[in-house]
């Protein structure tokens, strides 16, 4: 059975703090990796990883992918209020034409100021 | 604005009852789904729709049927709903030549 493990599930860190949020994964047909971000509403897209060991970064965000340990890390630097939301890892499986998402429990964090 | 729009943003059921929730997007993307998300589950996959005229069933589709109307259009239908089903409904679509998923903003359903 296909799983994508997050943890931590929940973590409260003060302003300017970095964090590291773990994503594994056992899934069958691995296409890529993708990172959310979830305040109030839709996930809204952070990266998307289908090679092993090239970081994205976006500002104070980074992500890299291991494919041979199957895991995958976010880094969040200097920490912000509005930072605060759940992060979402899904994996992408099967064929191009009829590739689903595979999701994680998501990461809660609360950023306090 | 271009994107995916759900349509209601929120629904109280009583047992029993039956509602379809729309879901329809304009980016001419080929494939369409539906989630759900409980608290500590993540999002889970009820149905897609790979392309037109075609679904399939995702994790959790017991209780659900689900219509591609047309390449825009993806409907929901719950048609006895249970408290088990109360949860966060999103639709998501994406064009074939990526992976990148665009979400909608969501359906809360409630069912008493």
């Amino acid at each position: 059975e296909d799983k994508v493990v997050q943890s931590p599930l929940s973590l409260v860190v003060h302003e300017g703090d970095t964090v590291t949020l773990n994503c594994s994964y056992e899934v069958t047909n691995f296409r890529s990796l993708l990172w959310y971000k979830q305040e109030k509403k839709a996930p809204t897209f952070l990266f998307m990883l289908t090679s092993s060991g090239i970081e994205k970064k976006s500002g104070r965000l980074s992500s890299i992918l291991d494919k041979k340990e199957l895991f995958s890390i976010l880094n969040i630097t200097a920490t912000q209020t509005g930072d605060s939301a759940i992060y979402l890892c899904a994996v992408v499986k099967g064929e191009t034409s009829g590739s689903r998402l595979t999701f994680g429990e998501g990461t809660q964090l609360t950023v306090n100021p | 604005n271009a994107g995916v729009t759900q349509t209601p943003k929120f629904q109280v059921l009583k047992t029993g009852q039956s509602m379809t929730l729309q879901c329809a997007q304009d980016m001419n993307h080929n494939s369409m789904y539906w989630y759900r998300q409980d608290p500590g589950m993540g999002l889970r996959l009820i149905y897609y729709s790979a392309s037109e005229g075609t679904t399939d069933k995702g994790e959790v589709p017991n209780g659900y049927n689900v219509s591609r109307l047309n390449k825009r259009e993806f409907s929901l239908r719950l048609e006895s709903a249970a408290p088990s089903q109360t949860s966060v409904y999103f639709c998501a679509s994406r064009q074939w030549s990526s992976y990148g998923y665009t979400f909608g903003s969501g359906t809360r359903l409630t069912v008493v």
